[in-house]
């Protein structure tokens, strides 16, 4: 099976700040890459499909890039209502394994 | 606008079986994938399985021997049976749309199961 490796697996960044956070993918999985937003005790949030597509209603300071295995979600500008964990997920085939997380915080 | 819900006992004990209904209000089940994915206290998100309209579904290999995926389009709902439970088997389950190309779209709420004695 893929797996799916994110790093890092948390990050502490100001407002206002750019993050980057990366997904790699064990094999090719072309463009079947989304990003979800998790906060505590809510509902996974989905921000990007296929790689690099902004989900309706998501803020345009999130975008994601990649194709085949390496893939980078970024925040232009972090304020602080993305305080959260985000996951990347490959759905190219099953199983649609999700990376590990990676908790973005403050600092 | 299509909602998800998902219900089932909040509690189960060990080697019993976990169900879980999702019911899907505003749409039909037609034309989509429906999954579960769970996310265990402390821990990251774990797909568990996927099911097309047409009825066929994908499962997590470490899951496989003991889950199964059903749904019923005459009642608009989609449901979750996993076998012989364990504690690890406690989380917050949930239940989603899947859409193609567009990735997992629309959530249920969540229901928190705890596999306990």
């Amino acid at each position: 099976d893929i797996q799916m490796t994110q790093s890092p697996s948390s990050l502490s960044a100001s407002v206002g700040d750019r993050v980057t956070i990366t997904c790699r993918a064990s094999q090719d999985i072309s463009n079947y890459l989304a990003w979800y937003q998790l906060k505590p005790g809510k509902v996974p949030k989905l921000l990007i499909y296929a790689a690099s597509s902004l989900q309706s209603g998501v803020p345009s300071r999130f975008s994601g890039s990649g194709s085949g295995t390496d893939f980078t979600l970024t925040i232009s500008s972090l304020q602080p209502e993305d305080v959260a964990t985000y996951y990347c997920q490959k759905y190219n085939s099953a199983p649609w394994t999700f990376g590990q997380g990676t908790k973005v915080e403050i600092k | 606008q299509v909602q998800l819900q998902e219900s089932g006992p909040g509690l189960v004990r060990p080697s019993e079986t976990l169900s879980l209904t999702c019911t899907v209000s505003g749409g039909s089940l037609t034309s989509f994938s429906w999954g579960w994915v769970r996310q265990p206290p402390g821990k990251g998100l774990e797909w568990i399985g996927h099911i097309y309209d047409r009825g066929s579904a994908k499962y997590s290999p470490s899951l496989t021997s003991r889950l199964t995926i059903s749904v019923d389009t005459s009642n608009n709902q989609f449901s979750l049976n996993l076998r012989s439970v364990t504690a690890a088997d406690t989380a917050v389950y949930f239940c989603a749309r899947f859409s193609g190309i567009y990735g997992m779209d629309v959530w249920g709420q969540g229901t928190t199961v705890i596999v306990t004695s």
